[in-house]
């Protein structure tokens, strides 16, 4: 069964404006963390993000937020004030003990 | 601080022949961990080192191995190479063992099989 769903293949944001990239996830283990990665076209894996399933509040990073809803097993990437520069794949990305699982990526494309 | 570094950024090799590629973790991280990733495809993990043992691995065939040495730098070997084995090779490492470490990415190698 798939643990971690990105059900956007693409999305395209306007400069400036705020976009969300969804991520679902499945698990059982009470004690996980949750991450987003951006793969610019160059290929390299940033880490943008974390939260953990115990955190009470949601994390924040500059202009990346994670909207994360535990009962519903989301945890979604918002990237407030898009800029070009934002534009490539984003993977999410859960931990559950030492096993960590990627799903299949969004591709975001800024447009100016 | 230096991040993960891979080498060699390309490699081109021809069907049939034996890849070797490298991988240095962050300083003080114990573990490694390989992905394949095929053009415009997600991350199929393949391979985790931790204190110089293979602790997991993906469902790739046994023509797919590695090794970690003592400073925790890794290697990645592929043989027999097929067509199919075109990709991004991607490291990562990781310090401790909570849920909340991120794994830090190298730059990626890029294999090509003609």
């Amino acid at each position: 069964a798939q643990k971690i769903t990105q059900t956007q293949p693409g999305m395209f944001v306007q400069e400036k404006e705020a976009v969300t990239l969804d991520c679902t996830y499945d698990t059982s283990d009470p004690s996980y963390g949750l991450f987003w990665y951006k793969q610019p076209s160059s290929g390299e894996m940033i880490f943008l993000i974390y939260q953990g399933s115990y955190d009470q509040q949601n994390a924040t990073e500059g202009r990346y937020s994670l909207n994360f809803q535990k009962a519903r097993k989301s945890a979604n990437l918002v990237i407030s004030a898009s800029q070009l520069g934002d534009s490539a794949m984003y993977f999410c990305a859960m931990r559950e003990g030492d096993d960590m699982r990627f799903g299949a990526g969004t591709r975001l494309t800024v447009k100016p | 601080e230096a991040g993960v570094t891979q080498s060699p950024t390309h490699l081109i090799k021809t069907r049939g022949q034996q890849a070797t590629l490298r991988c240095s973790p962050i300083s003080g991280h114990t573990s490694v961990y390989w992905y394949q990733q095929a053009l415009g495809l997600g991350l199929q993990f393949l391979l985790w080192y931790d204190e110089g043992e293979e602790r997991n691995r993906g469902n790739f065939p046994p023509r797919f191995s590695g090794r970690q040495f003592p400073n925790y730098s890794s290697e990645l070997n592929v043989n027999a190479l097929e067509l199919e084995d075109s990709a991004l090779y991607l490291c990562a490492s990781r310090s401790g063992t909570g849920v909340n470490q991120p794994q830090h990415f190298g730059d990626g190698t890029r294999l090509s099989i003609l």
